[in-house]
């Protein structure tokens, strides 16, 4: 089974520096997709950025991207130019490629993050 | 489009009462899932659902129960409701894991809060 792991339950940044949010996971699997979701206290998941396995290169969405390390199964968040607005729990999620069937969402357990003005 | 609506938003149970949590979405969506959320523990599968009159067990199925009448709606039971039940509870859907470029993408209700006392 795969597992997703996130090894800081909180992080904080100072408004307008730059983060980066740490996501390991496990799979036997060579097709899958890889997310960052974002949860503000309003309690909705919003979609931050999606990666498929099969590209080499990182995705980037306006201030966020990722470094995509697939051989050392490492996906992490880079929140550039923070704002107030990011503070958040991210939770990273695996998601297997096969196109046989849908297949379930593997979340992280979370990384808390604030912003300070 | 309404998305992804759940029904209610918070919920207070006694011990041994039973509800429905109740899920609809109106995007022809073929998959759809629950998840528990619990402070520290992340987003945990309870249930999923991969068209009209399957469903399948996920991480944490017990005391749970789930129904695929139809592709629209997506009920989760709980039969003798318990304390360990409170968490934050959310739906989602996806299209077709063949819908390339679609499949992948979970959307989200905004969450039932339950208390069981």
């Amino acid at each position: 089974a795969q597992t997703v792991t996130q090894s800081q339950p909180e992080m904080s940044v100072q408004e307008a520096e730059t983060v980066t949010l740490s996501c390991t996971y496990d799979t036997s699997e060579s097709d899958y997709y890889l997310f960052w979701y974002k949860q503000p206290p309003s309690r909705q998941m919003i979609l931050v950025i999606r990666q498929e396995a099969y590209k080499q290169q990182n995705a980037t969405e306006n201030r966020f991207s990722v470094n995509f390390q697939k051989a050392a199964k490492s996906f992490s968040l880079k929140i550039s130019d923070s704002q107030l607005g990011d503070a958040a729990m991210y939770f990273c999620a695996y998601r297997s490629g096969q196109i046989s069937g849908n297949t379930p969402l593997v979340f992280g357990k979370g990384t808390r993050l604030s912003v300070i003005a | 489009n309404a998305g992804v609506t759940q029904t209610p938003k918070f919920q207070v149970l006694k011990t041994g009462q039973s509800m429905t949590l109740q899920c609809a979405q109106d995007m022809n969506h073929e998959y759809m899932s629950w998840y528990r959320q619990d402070p520290g523990m992340g987003l945990r599968l309870i249930h999923y659902s991969v068209g009209a009159g399957i469903t399948d067990q996920g991480e944490v199925p017990n005391g749970y129960n789930v129904s695929r009448s139809t592709t629209e709606d997506f009920p989760l039971r709980l039969l003798s409701a318990a304390p360990s039940q409170t968490s934050v509870y959310f739906c989602a859907s996806s299209y077709p894991g063949t819908a390339i470029g679609l499949g992948e993408k979970l959307f989200f209700g905004s969450g039932t809060q339950l208390s069981v006392l």
